[in-house]
């Protein structure tokens, strides 16, 4: 069983610039969910997608953007990167679908996250 | 800003004492997740419990959930350095699983 995977491990970005972050999911899972954590603090959602289409949100700007492919790998992209920007953003997939019970009852696996810094 | 509290923000104890760590939330829940995070590293899930149950066990780990207080809690028992690390509670009410600040824990060999 492949667990979830995140590159880069880390990235130091320019105030301004756009970034994208990428995430391959555990074999099997269908769900891919984004979280931003800021030091000290727990994760905040981004957003989920579930067979390729946005399927929630959290209270994160239209530059916070993402896809999700047909293997269900997804892509977290950031427009005009702010100093607040800077967090670990953690990849979460999911077996999502089919039946409420099954969805809301799908415990999260995380990768390492991404480090970014915004300078 | 976070949906859910934890209490204590930290906490540290000598092996082989339980650690007790408390969670509370505001909304309707379908379920309760406890998860474990290492310094820097992602998220490992240690136990779910849903809303029409009121305790559960994994190893050394007891979880229990007040749905009319809208609280959890986490004991894990005879404790040791190994569990140190931080301990996120995360309240399922739809799609999104929203984390507590969580409970930093430092358990002294």
């Amino acid at each position: 069983e492949t667990g979830v995977t995140q590159s880069p491990t880390h990235l130091i970005k320019t105030r301004g610039q756009q970034v994208t972050l990428r995430c391959s999911s555990q074999s099997g899972h269908n769900t891919v969910s984004w979280y931003q954590q800021a030091l000290g603090q727990g994760p905040q959602f981004i957003f989920q997608y579930y067979r390729e289409e946005e399927n929630g949100r959290g209270n994160f700007p239209p530059r916070f953007s993402g896809l999700q492919f047909p293997n269900y790998s997804s892509e977290l992209n950031v427009n005009a990167l702010e100093l607040d920007d800077s967090a670990l953003y953690l990849c979460a997939s999911s077996l999502g679908g089919q039946g409420a019970s099954r969805s809301y009852n799908s415990p999260l696996h995380f990768g390492n996250g991404t480090r970014l810094t915004v300078t | 800003s976070q949906q859910g509290e934890e209490d204590p923000q930290a906490l540290s104890i000598q092996e082989g004492e339980n650690a007790t760590m408390n969670c509370s939330y505001k909304t309707s829940i379908n379920n309760l997740q406890w998860y474990r995070q290492n310094s820097g590293r992602g998220l490992v899930h240690l136990i779910l419990i849903r809303s029409n149950e009121r305790e559960k066990h994994s190893g050394r780990l007891r979880v229990t959930l007040d749905t009319s207080k809208k609280s959890s809690s986490l004991l894990i028992t005879a404790s040791r350095a190994a569990d140190t690390a931080s301990y996120f509670c995360a309240h399922n009410a739809g799609n999104m699983l929203t984390f507590g600040g969580g409970t930093r824990l430092m358990v002294k060999p």
